[in-house]
């Protein structure tokens, strides 16, 4: 069965501290993305990051940065520097092949609030 | 570009009360996604429609709820009549389904709901 598990509820660092979000998940397929959302105290969901499963090259974009192995069923994110906007609830989310009853469907985590403090 | 568009983006209704949310989904997307989130549960998936067709309606919580996509541009969630523990932040999202495989979703703003 498809399943997200991030074991951290909450996080607080410190600005300027690096910190890193777990994501770990479960699927039998060989082929599935994997995604970020950032949800800020506005509320809404922002897309961050996909990532196909045959690719397991780590991704970096400014601050952020993404760890992916498929040995461990990993996903997570890590953000260098951290600075108070970073604060959010973070969703990792997974998606597979379509198997007619699941198509279209994201599986979410339940999320980790993390929160940077001045 | 327009992003998801729901509407209202407040809600405050008295318990009984017909409730009736509406969403725009991206142009060129072919999945709709309705969402619950509240603080016990999480961000919970309601229904989604694939070519506007309802693919799972698992998540809809009682027979109150109902959702329709009339077309490719437009979809509403109903709840009729309306409790207290339906209070909640309801967002729609769409994505691109292609090849079996789905792409990310873009959440609309969300609608806060309250029912007194």
């Amino acid at each position: 069965a498809q399943k997200v598990t991030q074991a951290q509820t909450e996080i607080s660092v410190v600005e300027k501290e690096d910190v890193t979000l777990d994501c770990v998940y479960e699927t039998r397929d060989t082929t599935y993305y994997l995604f970020w959302y950032k949800q800020p105290p506005s509320g809404e969901l922002v897309f961050l990051i996909r990532r196909n499963s045959f690719d397991e090259q780590n991704e970096i974009s400014g601050r952020y940065s993404w760890n992916f192995q498929k040995s461990t069923s990993s996903f997570n994110f890590t953000i260098t520097a951290s600075q108070v906007v970073d604060s959010a609830v973070y969703f990792c989310a997974l998606s597979d092949i379509d198997r007619g009853s699941t198509l279209g469907r994201l599986y979410f985590g339940r999320g980790t609030q993390l929160t940077v403090w001045p | 570009d327009a992003g998801v568009i729901q509407s209202p983006r407040h809600e405050v209704t008295e318990m009984g009360q017909e409730v009736t949310l509406r969403c725009k989904p991206i142009s060129g997307h072919n999945s709709l996604f309705w969402y619950r989130q509240t603080m016990m549960r999480g961000l919970e998936l309601l229904i989604y429609f694939n070519n506007n067709v309802p693919i799972d309606d698992s998540g809809m919580p009682e027979d109150r709820f109902s959702a329709k996509m009339p077309n490719a541009s437009f979809s509403t969630l109903k709840i009729q009549p309306s409790e207290p523990r339906d209070s909640a932040v309801y967002f729609c999202a769409s994505s691109l389904t292609r090849h079996r495989l789905n792409y990310e979703q873009y959440f609309g703003p969300g609608t806060r709901l309250t029912v007194t």
